[in-house]
């Protein structure tokens, strides 16, 4: 079965520094990866995804994500933070029939 | 367009009661799925449900159930409600014939059993 791990329950940076937020995941087969941010008392909202092709995905607000199979990872970066960045992202791995799993969240604090 | 809606936002419920949560998918998509979000975790799948039939499962007990209606909207309904079923419960559609398996998520039901 499919597994996702997100390495750092809290994330903080300083507005203008470089955001990362790192996923690892477990596949027994080609995996479609997503990353997701909630707002707090919101739903989810789909930031990017990967299925096939470029390794490097581009999302909403700045977001990209790359693909890296040899280290099973799917990080998430952004080159300069902004204040509405804080928020908890979720990233996710598909398993079969369109079910997701999800990782523990990061909560991504962003200090003035 | 309408994306996925949820009902109710909030609600309060007491030990032993039973909770109806209504959601009515994105125009155009066919599949419901449901996930429960407890506090500072990540959602977990519950059920989804395809033409009106329960189409997989998470490891969630019977007392979890649902339903789909002609419509595509769903219930979750919960029986003998627990503490433990305190959570944020998402809804969310997809269409299945979208090879991405792009999901889209409501707002959430804030449940909270006391």
């Amino acid at each position: 079965a499919q597994s996702v791990t997100q390495l750092g329950s809290h994330v903080s940076v300083s507005e203008g520094a470089l955001v990362l937020l790192r996923c690892n995941y477990s596949s027994s087969v080609p995996p479609y990866l997503f990353w997701y941010v909630q707002y707090p008392n919101q739903g989810l909202q789909l930031l990017l995804k990967y299925t096939t092709g470029a390794t490097l995905v581009k999302g909403i607000n700045g977001f990209e994500a790359e693909f890296k199979k040899s280290e099973t990872s799917f990080h998430l970066t952004k080159p300069s933070a902004h204040m509405s960045d804080a928020a908890e992202y979720f990233c996710a791995v598909h398993q079969g029939a369109q079910k997701l799993v999800f990782g523990q969240g990061t909560r991504l604090t962003i200090n003035p | 367009d309408a994306g996925v809606t949820q009902s109710p936002t909030h609600l309060i419920k007491t030990r032993g009661q039973q909770v109806t949560l209504r959601c009515s998918p994105k125009s155009g998509h066919d599949t419901v799925s449901w996930y429960q979000q407890a506090l500072g975790q990540g959602p977990q799948f519950i059920f989804q449900y395809y033409e009106e039939e329960e189409r997989q499962r998470g490891n969630f007990p019977d007392r979890f159930s649902g339903h789909q209606f002609p419509n595509y909207s769903s219930e979750l309904n919960v029986n003998a409600l627990l503490l433990g079923d305190s959570a944020l419960y998402l809804c969310a559609s997809s269409l299945t014939a979208d090879i991405s398996y792009e999901q889209y998520f409501g707002p959430g039901t804030r449940l909270t059993v006391t």
